[in-house]
């Protein structure tokens, strides 16, 4: 079975400080799919990014950026030069590319991490 | 934005009665989900469906049903609401299979 794991339950910074966020997945599929929301205070799920388990190039998109490490089965996500508005749930998921059509996205989301940019 | 409502937003209800939530697409959209929310447990699957009345169960099915009578509907029955079932629910949508999913804002569910 598929399983997402983000040990860090809540993490707190001062803002401009960079900070890392961890997520370690397991899976027994060759062909899988790794995922980041984001959740301000507002309550809605906000989409991140999206990575096939064949693609293991680090991304950088402004301020944000992934490393996806299969040998060790992690798909981290680092901010750069925090900011307040950065502060919020994140949290990784993991989707299995075996099923066939009736199985869709089904995602496996971590716990989640609890990140607070003070001020 | 995704076209994505639900409804009921919010909704206190007493253990043991029925309580439907709803769930509205206009992106014609094959695939829904629904996904409950809660403190240490992240977001877990309840139930998801891949085309008209084709469903089928996720991680934390028990006590829960649902109904897709047409792609834009998404139906999530608790048939005797229990405390255990206070949650946030969210419906969510993708297309094409493995792909992202879209979230709706959540429906906040007590039950007392």
């Amino acid at each position: 079975a598929q399983k997402v794991t983000q040990a860090q339950t809540e993490i707190s910074v001062v803002e401009k400080e960079d900070v890392t966020l961890d997520c370690v997945y397991e899976t027994r599929d060759t062909t899988y799919y790794l995922f980041w929301y984001k959740q301000p205070p507002s309550g809605e799920l906000v989409f991140l990014i999206r990575r096939n388990s064949f693609d293991e190039q680090n991304e950088i998109s402004g301020r944000y950026s992934w490393n996806f490490q299969k040998s060790t089965s992690s798909f981290n996500f680092t901010i750069t030069a925090s900011q307040v508005v950065d502060s919020a749930v994140y949290f990784c998921a993991l989707s299995e590319a075996g099923g066939g059509e009736t199985s869709g996205s089904r995602l496996t989301f971590g716990e989640g991490t609890q990140l607070t940019v003070n001020p | 934005d995704a076209g994505i409502t639900q409804s009921p937003r919010h909704k206190v209800t007493e253990t043991g009665t029925p309580v439907t939530l709803r769930c509205h697409q206009t992106e014609n959209h094959r695939y829904m989900y629904w996904y409950r929310q809660d403190p240490g447990h992240g977001l877990r699957l309840i139930h998801y469906s891949y085309g008209v009345k084709d469903t089928d169960k996720g991680e934390v099915s028990d006590g829960y049903s649902v109904s897709r009578s047409k792609t834009e509907d998404f139906l999530l029955t608790l048939e005797s609401a229990t405390s255990s079932q206070t949650s946030v629910y969210f419906c969510a949508i993708s297309e094409p299979r493995n792909e992202k999913l879209f979230f709706g804002s959540g429906t906040q569910l007590s039950v007392l």
